[in-house]
């Protein structure tokens, strides 16, 4: 069974630093894996799709990367705002016959203004 | 686009009572379903569809049910609530499921659903 973990649960950073969040998942048959945004109280919002031919995504001040055969992903925030606080979750879609989103609990970001 | 609407967006049940939560989209997708969030264990999928007339059970499916008799709208049925299934539902939506971009999945506010 496709496990997806994060670490850390918690992350808190001054306004501008540059920061990573991870994501592992232990299988590695995957046709992809998503980055999502979920603001307090809110639905999640889609931020980056990497599809398993890929090494990395890019938009505006995100990249994201995947490393399929050590099962890691990574997503980059450059620059960071207090806008960015938020909790960040990943999601693999494995590419056997029951292709259902397994997520990650989650890393709950904090920038400090 | 409305983009994925579900409503209520809050709800109070007392144990035994049924519901419905329901979920529409309007982008034309062929796949959704439905997960529910507790803390600590991410989201969890319940049920899902991949196209009008088809429904499948997902990882935690008991005490609920769906049907998907058009493209657009697929509710979530509560048949007897327990205390057990309070929770955030979200529905979700997406083109295919094939792993290219077309898969990105667009998800609805939530229920917060409380069962006393």
């Amino acid at each position: 069974k496709q496990e997806v973990t994060q670490i850390p649960a918690a992350l808190s950073v001054p306004e501008g630093e540059n920061l990573v969040l991870n994501c592992s998942f232990t299988d590695s048959a995957i046709y992809n894996l998503q980055w999502f945004r979920q603001d307090p109280g809110k639905g999640l919002t889609s931020l980056l799709l990497i599809q398993s031919s890929q090494r990395e995504q890019t938009s505006g001040r995100l990249n994201a990367s995947l490393d399929k055969s050590s099962g890691r992903s990574t997503l980059y925030i450059a620059a960071s705002q207090p806008g960015d606080s938020a909790t960040y979750l990943c999601a693999v879609r494995p590419s056997g016959s029951a292709r259902q989103l397994t997520f990650g609990s989650g890393t709950q970001l904090t920038v400090l203004p | 686009n409305a983009g994925v609407t579900q409503t209520p967006k809050f709800q109070v049940l007392k144990t035994g009572q049924s519901m419905t939560l329901q979920c529409a989209q309007d982008m034309n997708h062929e796949y959704m379903s439905w997960y529910r969030q507790d803390p600590g264990m991410g989201l969890r999928l319940i049920h899902y569809s991949v196209g009008a007339g088809i429904t499948d059970q997902g990882e935690v499916p008991n005490g609920y049910n769906v049907s998907r008799s058009t493209t657009e709208d697929f509710p979530l049925r509560l048949l007897s609530a327990a205390p057990s299934q309070t929770s955030v539902y979200f529905c979700a939506s997406s083109h295919g499921t094939s792993g290219g971009p077309t898969d990105t999945q667009y998800f609805g506010p939530g229920t917060r659903l409380t069962v006393l």
